[in-house]
């Protein structure tokens, strides 16, 4: 099976700063898709942003960007000028292209936004 | 829409007790998936469905719990008995079955059992 590691429980940012989480992944397969989601304290899980595989320009949405290195099986996420509201904590999630429907998701990072 | 629906948003009970969890999946959609959240474990798959057919359920804890999808606009989580490590958050989430397509989460089931 798939495994998505994300090596960073928890992480800070003072707002309107630069964060960057970390998530790797290990698959065999070469068609596949990532996926970023957050949970704020509602813990409403909501999508932030996703990635083709095939595709090699990384994708962005707003303030939201990643940095998606396929060879290396990287898929980190830049969140740019931090807000209050982008305190969460944020999921790493690989689906496969192939082999059904399954989705794999990290463990997790806490993310504090600083005033 | 009315994005995925789960009922209740939180349910108490005691051990040994039996618990049923309801989720209803956008329309049109025909992945289904339910998922167990804790501290300790983070988000654990437990079951999903493909055109309401259990494709896997090897993430079911054990013969305790069980899941039906009567139909395409609902299914059901079912532990009996219920215990107190079974306390958790229990989301549904649905997709359609294309390939790359997006998980949509209910806002989750709180469970506790005392």
């Amino acid at each position: 099976a798939q495994t998505v590691t994300q090596s960073q429980p928890e992480m800070s940012v003072q707002e309107a700063e630069t964060v960057t989480l970390s998530c790797t992944y290990d698959t065999s397969e070469s068609d596949y898709y990532l996926f970023w989601y957050k949970q704020p304290p509602s813990r409403q899980m909501i999508l932030v942003i996703r990635q083709e595989a095939y595709k090699q320009q990384n994708a962005t949405e707003n303030r939201f960007s990643v940095n998606f290195q396929k060879a290396a099986k990287s898929f980190s996420l830049k969140i740019s000028d931090s807000q209050l509201g982008d305190a969460a904590m944020y999921f790493c999630a690989y689906r496969s292209g192939h082999t059904g429907n399954q989705f794999y998701f990290g463990t997790g990072t806490s993310l504090t936004v600083i005033p | 829409d009315a994005g995925v629906i789960q009922s209740p948003r939180h349910e108490v009970t005691e051990m040994g007790q039996e618990v049923t969890l309801r989720c209803k999946p956008i329309s049109g959609h025909n992945s289904l998936f339910w998922y167990r959240q804790t501290m300790m474990r983070g988000l654990e798959l437990l079951i999903y469905f493909n055109n309401n057919v259990p494709i896997d359920d090897s993430g079911m804890p054990e013969d305790r719990f069980s899941a039906k999808m009567p139909n395409a606009s609902f299914s059901t989580l079912k532990i009996q008995p219920s215990e107190p490590r079974d306390s958790a958050v229990y989301f549904c989430a649905s997709s359609f079955g294309q390939f790359g397509e997006k998980l949509f989460f209910g806002s989750g089931t709180q469970l506790s059992v005392l």
